[in-house]
């Protein structure tokens, strides 16, 4: 157990829905990333928020945004919701950023019809 | 392009061998090297971290670092089934912290 919480576990929508994703951290880890991780790939990373505040991106679309909020909780929100969005969607926190060991998340499988 | 280069495997070896698993990255500035198991339908989990080059042994464990020729390896001494999953290689490139992860490899041990 990483002491990281997702819900929900899985998620069926459609195409052109929007969707919400929830993360609780480790109490006292400031940083939280999001993966998406798609069937037989890798995760990629979505965006990371420290401290409440965007801290990096990957080559993800607008549409893809997030909140990090004061008691280690975040979200991961998805409009316009696309077919290939469909995949395992990560948190991950840790302590400060860095070097720091990242902790995950079960995941929420996420699929779009 | 910054990559992470795993092969996607699957790898099968027999209960009780070494199962050798690499990873190749680019960028030569890389610093930090982490290996993650990853079951079927569940999160990665962290194995082994790795920052200097040579080895670093844990339990079963071994992660191997050469970063003159840009590559880690992860060594499991007497394999059981339990290790059969996805191992993933994850490497900061190009001067950020965040990890790059490979697709992964699966790894197969038959009894």
């Amino acid at each position: 157990e990483t002491g990281v919480t997702q819900s929900p576990t899985h998620l069926i929508k459609t195409r052109g829905q929007q969707v919400t994703l929830r993360c609780s951290s480790q109490s006292g880890h400031n940083t939280v990333s999001w993966y998406q991780q798609a069937l037989g790939q890798g995760p990629q990373f979505i965006f990371q928020y420290y401290r409440e505040e965007e801290n990096g991106r990957g080559n993800f679309p607008p549409r893809f945004s997030g909140l990090q909020f004061p008691n280690y909780s975040s979200e991961l929100n998805v409009n316009a919701l696309e077919l290939d969005d469909s995949a395992l969607y990560l948190c991950a926190s840790e302590l400060t950023g860095g070097t720091d060991t990242q902790y995950f998340g079960p995941g929420t499988r996420l699929t779009v019809l | 392009q910054k990559e992470v280069e795993q092969n996607s495997g699957p790898l099968s070896v027999p209960e009780g061998a070494i199962a050798s698993l690499n990873c190749t990255y680019s960028d030569r500035g890389s610093q930090s090297f982490f290996w993650y198991r990853q079951y079927s339908g569940k999160s990665p989990e962290l194995i082994m971290s790795i920052y200097s080059n040579g080895d670093k042994e844990d339990g079963r464990f071994t992660a191997q670092l050469n970063k003159a020729s840009q590559y880690v390896s992860l060594l499991i001494r007497d394999s059981q089934p339990s290790d059969s999953a996805t191992y993933l290689c994850a490497v900061p490139l190009g001067g950020s912290y965040i990890p790059t992860f490979g697709r992964g490899t699966s790894l197969i041990v038959h009894p």
